[in-house]
């Protein structure tokens, strides 16, 4: 059974603070994604990674970075976090091409105050 | 870059009648064009998706129409349930982009008993 989780489903940061948030798949899929859904902009591509230590900016990458030491974690760094970062962030990955199905985990919300 | 806009942003039909949810995109070299749903609380989930040398694509209820000369494409469900109640996302893709996908902005689909 297809599985992307993530860290936290709820979290609240203060603005300044270093933010993680972490995503783990079990698919042994190359790709993997970082999104951010608020209402009425849909869900918006922040960063993806198609390799180990490969990494490339999606629409909105202002803020953020990423890491992906292994094939099946992808981080999501916040390095200051402020208050326009507070939304729902989704990870999902998928196989390696441009027509595979997108796994999405369960969501983290992220409050920064 | 691509551009995907969606309408409309809510619908709220009555069980049992159709509906229909547009998206249009702006690159033509785009020619993958799947359909996300996304129930309260949960995860959004593939649920049609349709390449370009196809026009139309069904799957019991739903079914995907490709126009790929206006760049517009829909998802249509007919006799309506309200576990089809959710909030659905259009996107497209090509190629050349990867396993990128741009998705529109949403529809929230209400439907009522």
């Amino acid at each position: 059974d297809v599985k992307v989780t993530q860290s936290s489903r709820y979290l609240v940061k203060r603005t300044g603070e270093k933010v993680f948030l972490e995503c783990v798949q079990d698919m042994d899929h190359e790709n993997m994604f970082w999104y951010r859904q608020d209402p009425g902009l849909g869900l918006r591509l922040i960063y993806f990674s198609y390799d180990v230590k490969m990494k490339e900016k999606g629409d909105i990458p202002e803020g953020y970075s990423v890491s992906r030491e292994k094939k099946e974690r992808f981080s999501l760094i916040l390095e200051s976090a402020s208050t326009n970062q507070t939304s729902m962030y989704l990870c999902a990955s998928s196989l390696l091409g441009y027509s595979y199905e997108q796994y999405f985990g369960p969501g983290t919300r992220l409050t920064v105050t | 870059g691509e551009n995907v806009e969606q309408h409309p942003s809510t619908l709220s039909v009555q069980e049992g009648d159709s509906a229909v949810i547009k998206c249009t995109y702006s690159d033509s070299a785009s020619n993958y064009f799947p359909w996300y749903k996304q129930e309260l609380g949960k995860r959004p989930q593939l649920i049609i998706d349709i390449r370009s040398n196809v026009g139309e694509k069904k799957d019991q209820r739903i079914a995907v129409t490709l126009n790929k000369t206006a760049k517009h494409f829909s998802l249509h469900i007919t006799e309506t349930q309200p576990e089809d109640s959710a909030v659905y996302f259009c996107a497209a893709s090509k190629r050349s982009s990867g396993s990128r996908l741009t998705f529109g902005e949403g529809t929230q689909l209400t439907v009522n008993p």
